[in-house]
Formats: structure tokens, sequence, C-alpha cells
């Protein structure tokens, strides 16, 4: 049991084009979702964490107009980079919450972003 | 200052032998805390949650917690190859969220 799924697995696109991570939380609920953005040989970062049918909260220096997250279920939440540059290469990292399992965050295994 | 630290390594251990993995943490409202193992180019996989002061034994690994030292260990019994990966501390505080450590690189030597 919780399984989180991430789609794609890797994307590869050109500087300026938008791009949509899904998540999906596969046999459990998850009131809450993460994002976590991760660059080559440093730990993961928290980029904003999305409720269920609420607004998503960005971390500080996180731009929430160029990083679209949506969680309109409970079981599958979105990111959209939008107008990809370059320095947004990156390893995507998505995770999930159950309701009452508070403690344990279940890991996506990640997309990979090359922006061309 | 970094709120969770970890020694960056690399760290090589003979297989068979114990592998020590630290961690030190500065928010004090931290509660929980988990071990997170992370193969290259995958994203991490749970190993541990320790909760409490002392140990927490789950197979090959043990965790240790001393929250008046803010301190968390990772060990690892009986070292195997498959665990050589890079492994995350995690702190949780009261806002829910997870701060990771920068991770420690681990090579178990054959």
């Amino acid at each position: 049991g919780a399984v989180v799924s991430q789609h794609p697995s890797w994307v590869i696109c050109k500087s300026g084009t938008s791009v949509k991570i899904e998540c999906r939380s596969l046999d459990f609920q998850a009131t809450t979702m993460f994002w976590y953005r991760q660059f080559p040989k440093q730990s993961l970062m928290l980029m904003a964490t999305s409720n269920e049918g609420s607004k998503a909260t960005y971390e500080q220096g996180v731009e929430k107009d160029k990083f679209l997250i949506n969680h309109a279920s409970l079981t599958l939440s979105t990111l959209t980079v939008t107008s990809a540059h370059p320095e947004d290469s990156s390893f995507y990292i998505c995770s999930a919450r159950a309701s009452g399992r508070a403690n344990e965050q279940f890991f996506g295994p990640g997309t990979r972003l090359t922006v061309l | 200052q970094k709120e969770v630290e970890q020694n960056s390594g690399p760290l090589s251990v003979p297989e068979g032998a114990i592998a020590s993995l630290n961690c030190t943490y500065s928010d004090r409202v931290s509660q929980s805390f988990f071990w997170y193992r992370q193969y290259s180019g995958k994203s991490p996989e749970l190993i541990m949650s320790i909760y409490s002061n002392g140990d927490k034994e789950d197979g090959r690994f043990t965790a240790q917690l001393n929250k008046a030292s803010q301190y968390v260990s990772l060990l690892i019994r009986d070292s195997q190859p498959s665990d050589s990966a890079t492994y995350l501390c995690a702190s949780k505080g009261g806002n829910e969220k997870l701060t990771f450590g920068t991770g420690t690189r681990l090579t178990i030597i054959p």
C-alpha cells in the first residue's frame, strides 16, 4: 500500500514551453501533497505544500506564477512549470501524506526535467 | 545555519561491517525524525522513523535519537553492497514539513 506515481518519469522540452507533471496516490487518499526539487548532488528542497481543494503554499523564493500547483482531488496533484528555462532543469519529486498517517510521507519516483 | 546537518561523506565501509551515519538538527521543536535511502537517479525511500529518545531496531537497521543532544543516527549492521546509496536524514517540526539534510554517501566495499 501507499504507492505514489508520477508522470512523466522524464521530459525534455525547449526553453519557453510549459511542462505539466502529475502526482497520483494510487491506493490511498492524500490530503496533502508536497513538491520537491533536487539539483545534482544536493538534497531535496521543498517547493510547495498542496492541500486538496485549496491554494498551494509556496516556500520562500519559489515563484508561484512559474510553478503552478493544482490539487483538484484527493488522489491527484499537478505541477506545471511555465515558460521553462534551462535553470529549471532538475529532478522534481512529489510526496503524499495519507489521512490518519500524519507522520509519513510517501514519495513518488520523480520526474527528471531537462530544458534545452 | 542549516537546520539538519550531515557529513556528506563519502563513507566507505567493508562488506559485513557496521555503517554508522550521523545527523544533527537545530530546531528543538522537531519531534519526528526519518532516515531515507536514495539510490542515484531515484527518489528517496523511507528506511526508519523515530520519535522517542533511545533506539529503534528494524532488521539490520537501528535508529538512535537523543533529543537533549539534538542528534540522530542510523546504524546498518552486516552491510551489503546493495546498501551503497545516499542516506538522507530528515526532521519534521510543528509545521508538518520535512527538512532534509544534504545526505551522506555510503559505499560498501565488497
